[in-house]
């Protein structure tokens, strides 16, 4: 059974500060996988989507590693802002199309 | 990106009543939208798959004559919920695939669903 776990569960940080919110993965072999932000009480936006066979994605301010033969991904901020500040949750595609989520990761860039 | 609709965003019902959410792929076709329930500082809990023509996909543990799913269209799929109880308020939230089974996931922005 496939497990999704991000690291830390919430992080507070100055405005400017650069940043890596962690996802680790218990199998491997997957195909895809997907970074995501949430707002209070509002749905997700997906913010990058990295295949296998791909190392890296980048949008913007945003990149998104994954090393699948450790399965590990890392969401990297860079010059983070107070509008960087909502839930980010990464998730991978298990059987059936489906996707297992981690936990999240709270952040909160503080003005 | 793609973009995915849920109506209403909220609903306060009183107990016992019958719910229906609905989920609209705006710009694309959609054979296969998810259902998920979030509770509060939680991940997301996937309740079924919805097909399309077909009969929805529940996962274990999650009720399919409460949660009744129908997906009769490629940009539309209503999830309702029935005989309702303060139990099963949540935020429900969808999400539809845009094209390929590995393609990228959207979501719509949620229902948040109070029973009194």
């Amino acid at each position: 059974k496939q497990e999704v776990t991000q690291i830390p569960a919430a992080l507070s940080v100055p405005e400017g500060e650069n940043l890596v919110l962690n996802c680790s993965f218990t199998d491997s072999a997957i195909y895809n996988l997907q970074w995501f932000r949430q707002d209070p009480g509002k749905g997700l936006t997906s913010l990058l989507l990295i295949q296998s066979s791909q190392r890296e994605q980048t949008s913007g301010r945003l990149n998104a590693s994954l090393d699948k033969s450790s399965g590990r991904s890392t969401l990297y901020i860079a010059a983070s802002q107070p509008g960087d500040s909502a839930t980010y949750l990464c998730a991978v595609p298990t059987s059936g199309s489906r996707l297992t989520f981690g936990e999240g990761t709270q952040l909160t860039v503080n003005p | 990106g793609a973009v995915v609709s849920q109506h209403p965003s909220r609903v306060i019902c009183k107990s016992g009543t019958s719910v229906k959410i609905e989920c609209r792929s705006l710009d694309f076709q959609a054979t296969t939208m998810f259902w998920y329930r979030q509770f509060p500082k939680k991940s997301l809990m996937l309740m079924a798959t919805s097909n399309e023509g077909s009969k929805a996909t529940y996962e274990q543990g999650v009720e399919k004559d409460k949660f009744l799913i129908n997906h009769a269209s490629l940009t539309l799929s209503t999830l309702t919920v029935t005989s309702a109880h303060p139990e099963d308020s949540s935020f429900y939230i969808c999400s539809a695939r845009d094209g390929r089974a590995d393609g990228e996931l959207f979501f719509g922005e949620g229902s948040r669903l109070t029973v009194l």
